[in-house]
Parts: structure tokens; C-alpha cells; sequence
């Protein structure tokens, strides 16, 4: 069964920093990774989908990459704003079943203006 | 593009009645919906994933017959709570998926909050 677990639980930085989340799974043999923003109360944002075939993607000041031999991804910001402040969770879909996102319990990021 | 809704974003009602949640994929068509159900603090957790036309695939643990979905378009998917008790209670978020076999991954509603008292 996979299992996907995310690194540090909880961080708060400085505004203009740099910074990276960590995502760790058990299972190698995946479809794909996803990278989601989470506000308060609301549903969930996708910022990046990561294919078992790239090693990264991009978006604005947003970077992901996939090692899939060892079951690990990094969600890497730059310059970070305190509009940034959210909850990011990493899912991935196993390449068994396709369809089925595992998600990881969520690293909850506060940047400090 | 891309663009999932739910409906109603918050509901509160009294133990033991029944309560309907809508999932709306706006601009695309949707092979499959998921339903998701988070716990204040918690991860997401997958109830159930429903393809048009046939029967939702439940997982293990989730009651099939108290937490009912109907996935009768390629564009609604709703999710009923029978008898719901204060236990309940959850945020409950849907997802879609242009077609999974592709890897385009699943585009998420923003949540229903329910509170049953």
C-alpha cells in the first residue's frame, strides 16, 4: 500500500526566503505526483503534475521535481510572499490502479511579512 | 478551463436527516469523480470513486449504503449522507478527472462543509 508522508509538518520563514517541502513515497511504481495549495476551508488548488517519465516542472516561482527511484519529491519556492501562506499537499497516483490519489498529511507554511 | 463545482458549500442540519452534495465539472467532461473527505487537520482521505453510468467504487471502511453517490452525467456526480449523525461531520471534497489515462490528473471542488448537530 502506498504511503505518502511530507516533511516538515509545519515551517515558517521570513518573507524574500527560499524554501523547499519535502515528499517521500513508499511505492516507486507511479503514474504521476501532484503538488497542491490548500487555503483554510477551502478545496484544493493544483499548482504542479509531475508525469513518472519528467523530472521536474515549473511554474513562476514554483519548481517540483521527481526522483521516482527514490521515491521522493521537493517543492521548491522562491522569493516567498506572505500570500504563499497555505497548506501544500503532495498526492500521487500509483501506476496499479491509475486513478487513485494518495495524498500526504501536508506541510502547513507560514511566511512571516 | 478546468473548473470544478460543489454545491452547497456549507450545510448544517439535525442528526438523522439526509443530506445531498453536488459535484459539477463546469467545462469539461469527467470519466471519473472522486469523493474526499478531510478531518479538521488532517490529509484527504478517498471515500469512494464513481464512473459514469456503473456503480461507485467505495473504500474499505466507508458504508456504501449511508453515504450514497450517483454519477449519472459525465458532468454530475452527487454524494447523499443518509441518516447523518454528528460524526458526520467532515469536509467534504470532490474531484474530477478529464480522463485519468491520460495523467491529466484531477481537478478538485472547492468543499462542503457539513456540520450535523
Amino acid at each position: 500500500k502506498q504511503e505518502v508522508t511530507q516533511i516538515p509538518a509545519a515551517l515558517s520563514v521570513p518573507e524574500g526566503e527560499n524554501l523547499v517541502l519535502n515528499c517521500s513515497f513508499t511505492d516507486s511504481a507511479i503514474y504521476n505526483l501532484q503538488w497542491f495549495r490548500q487555503d483554510p476551508g477551502k478545496g484544493l488548488t493544483s499548482l504542479l503534475l509531475i508525469q513518472s517519465s519528467q523530472r521536474e516542472q515549473t511554474s513562476g516561482r514554483l519548481n517540483a521535481s521527481l526522483d521516482k527511484s527514490s521515491g521522493r519529491s521537493t517543492l521548491y519556492i522562491a522569493a516567498s510572499q506572505p500570500g504563499d501562506s497555505a497548506t501544500y499537499l503532495c498526492a500521487v497516483i500509483s501506476s496499479g490502479s491509475a486513478r487513485q490519489l494518495t495524498f500526504g498529511s501536508g506541510t502547513q507554511l507560514t511566511v512571516l511579512p | 478551463g478546468a473548473v470544478v463545482s460543489q454545491h452547497p458549500s456549507r450545510v448544517i442540519c439535525k442528526s438523522g436527516t439526509s443530506v445531498k452534495i453536488e459535484c459539477r465539472s463546469l467545462d469539461f467532461q469527467a470519466t471519473t469523480m472522486f469523493w474526499y473527505r478531510q478531518f479538521p487537520k488532517q490529509s484527504l482521505m478517498l471515500m469512494a470513486t464513481s464512473n459514469e453510468g456503473s456503480k461507485a467504487t467505495y473504500e474499505q471502511g466507508v458504508e456504501k449504503d449511508k453515504f450514497l453517490i450517483n454519477h449519472a452525467s459525465l458532468t454530475l456526480s452527487t454524494l447523499t449522507v443518509t441518516s447523518a449523525h454528528p460524526e458526520d461531520s467532515s469536509f467534504y471534497i470532490c474531484s474530477a478527472s478529464p480522463d485519468q489515462r491520460r495523467g491529466l490528473g484531477q481537478f478538485f471542488g472547492p468543499g462542503t462543509r457539513l456540520t450535523v448537530l
